[in-house]
């Protein structure tokens, strides 16, 4: 059975920042890319940062440029995304999901770990 | 980016009634090497994560009842969900997976 594991969401100052971990099992996971998608309060679902399976290439949205930085470990089945810089429009849940086959397509998600930014 | 565009934003509909959500991307999700479509549904229920209903625009996912389908190719794509059930009440996105950043649609509400 695939599980998703998220963790590290909390509340932090504008300006600050947070990493954010995903475990993850019941795959094989250094054979497939990885993602993190957030949704903020009563809105709907961003992708914001993928991570290839050998973890050599990285795909961030506009939104997060330089901001955010993904990665993994492939010898502990876990992603991490830092997150610097942070502002108040990066309050959501922040889901790590699990890429298909094809990138992009999102066969296994967690159930998120919350993260609001707030002064 | 692609913006994938969904109608309506909310849809009521009784026990046992058909639903139909719509969805419209700007771009053409249709690979010419495989004539695959690079689109999907996901089902969100209240408090939970999404979850893959369909991808290829029509395979179900493995455990996905069959009273959900999808159709259409190109940039115009349709989820029916035949007979609704209490369970299926949810907010449902379609996404287009062609190009790089993948992008969702707004959402559609389903409510009984």
């Amino acid at each position: 059975e695939v599980q998703v594991l998220e963790s590290g969401g909390d509340l932090v100052q504008p300006g600050g920042s947070l990493r954010l971990s995903c475990e993850v099992s019941g795959f094989t996971f250094r054979s497939y890319a990885m993602s993190w998608v957030r949704q903020a309060p009563g809105k709907g679902l961003e992708w914001i940062s993928a991570i290839s399976s050998s973890g050599n290439t990285t795909f961030y949205a506009d939104s997060v440029k330089g901001r955010f930085t993904i990665s993994r470990d492939n010898s502990k089945n876990m992603v991490f995304l830092q997150m610097n810089s942070l502002r108040a429009g990066d309050t959501a849940m922040y889901y790590c999901a699990k890429d298909a086959r094809e990138v992009g397509l999102f066969d296994y998600w967690g159930q998120g770990t919350l993260v609001t930014v707030s002064s | 980016d692609t913006v994938m565009t969904q109608s309506p934003d909310s849809l009521a509909v009784s026990l046992g009634e058909r639903a139909t959500i719509n969805c419209k991307s700007s771009q053409n999700l249709l690979h010419s090497s495989n004539n695959k479509n690079y689109f999907a549904w996901y089902q969100q229920k209240p408090g939970q994560p999404p979850s893959l209903l369909l991808y290829w625009a029509s395979t179900r996912e493995s455990g996905v009842p069959d009273r959900f389908s999808g159709s259409g190719s190109g940039t115009d794509f349709t989820l029916t969900i035949n007979a609704v059930q209490a369970e299926d009440v949810a907010i449902y996105y379609c996404q287009q997976y062609h190009t790089t950043p993948p992008t969702f649609g707004q959402g559609t509400k389903l409510e009984i």
